[in-house]
């Protein structure tokens, strides 16, 4: 059974900068994963931020950006601004037609 | 533009059948594989299952395996999702989303609600 970690909950202040990060609950995250991240406001649909580890969604700013960082993928969120307070969802396909999506982070801007 | 609209949700009892829908729109649907994701009422996003463009592959997340079947009409341009022997536990928001080719999921439709009770 595959667990994708992500950090429960997250502040940063305006104009900040953060990083989130999604890792495996044995193992190390790799661009082999294809990791992908959604973000999703409550009562809406996810949004796609970024797949195949950093290439970006069309529209998305380039404030936003993906890498791996050490063992785990990362989303990191520069010139953060209020409208970014969201819930930040990654997704990793773990291989034989199967995906699993990490618990998401709850991002507050403050 | 590309767009996906799910449909089909409500409310069933345990151990009944639903079956969604899911209109796609603004691509060439009959190219690209698709996938269902679902939402229980304040948790995470769970994967269910995927499909294949021409319908000869299908995935399915363990929670859902035997239960639940995906399908797909290249005429209609519309995938569905038949759900049996549903359980309280599938009570969730069911999306649909078209597969991007790395692996990931763009768009997503503005999802339907599926409530298992009696």
């Amino acid at each position: 059974q595959t667990v994708v970690t992500q950090e429960p909950s997250f502040s940063v202040s305006p104009g900040g900068t953060v990083t989130l990060t999604c890792g495996l609950s044995s193992g190390s995250v790799s661009t082999s994963y294809y990791p992908s991240w959604y973000q999703q406001t409550p009562g809406q649909a996810p949004r796609t931020l970024i797949y195949n580890t950093n290439t970006r969604s069309t529209g998305v700013p380039d404030r936003f950006s993906g890498s791996i960082l050490g063992n785990r993928a990362a989303l990191t969120i520069t010139g953060a601004q209020a409208d970014d307070e969201s819930d930040y969802y990654c997704v990793l396909y773990v291989g034989s037609g199967s995906w699993v999506f990490g618990g998401g982070t709850k991002l507050t801007v403050l | 533009q590309v767009q996906v609209v799910e449909s089909g949700g409500g409310v069933v009892q345990p151990g009944g059948s639903l079956r969604l829908s899911c209109a796609a729109s603004g691509f060439t649907f009959s190219t690209y594989a698709m996938h269902w994701v679902r939402q229980a009422p304040g948790k995470g996003l769970e994967w269910v299952a995927f499909i294949r463009y021409d319908g000869t592959k299908k995935y399915y997340a363990d929670s859902v395996k035997g239960r639940f079947t995906i399908s797909r009409d290249n005429s209609k341009t519309t995938l569905y999702l038949q759900m049996n022997s549903l359980r309280a536990e599938d009570t969730a928001v069911y999306y649909c989303a078209k597969d991007l080719p790395d692996y990931a999921f763009d768009p997503w439709g503005q999802g339907t609600l599926v409530t298992v009770s009696s």
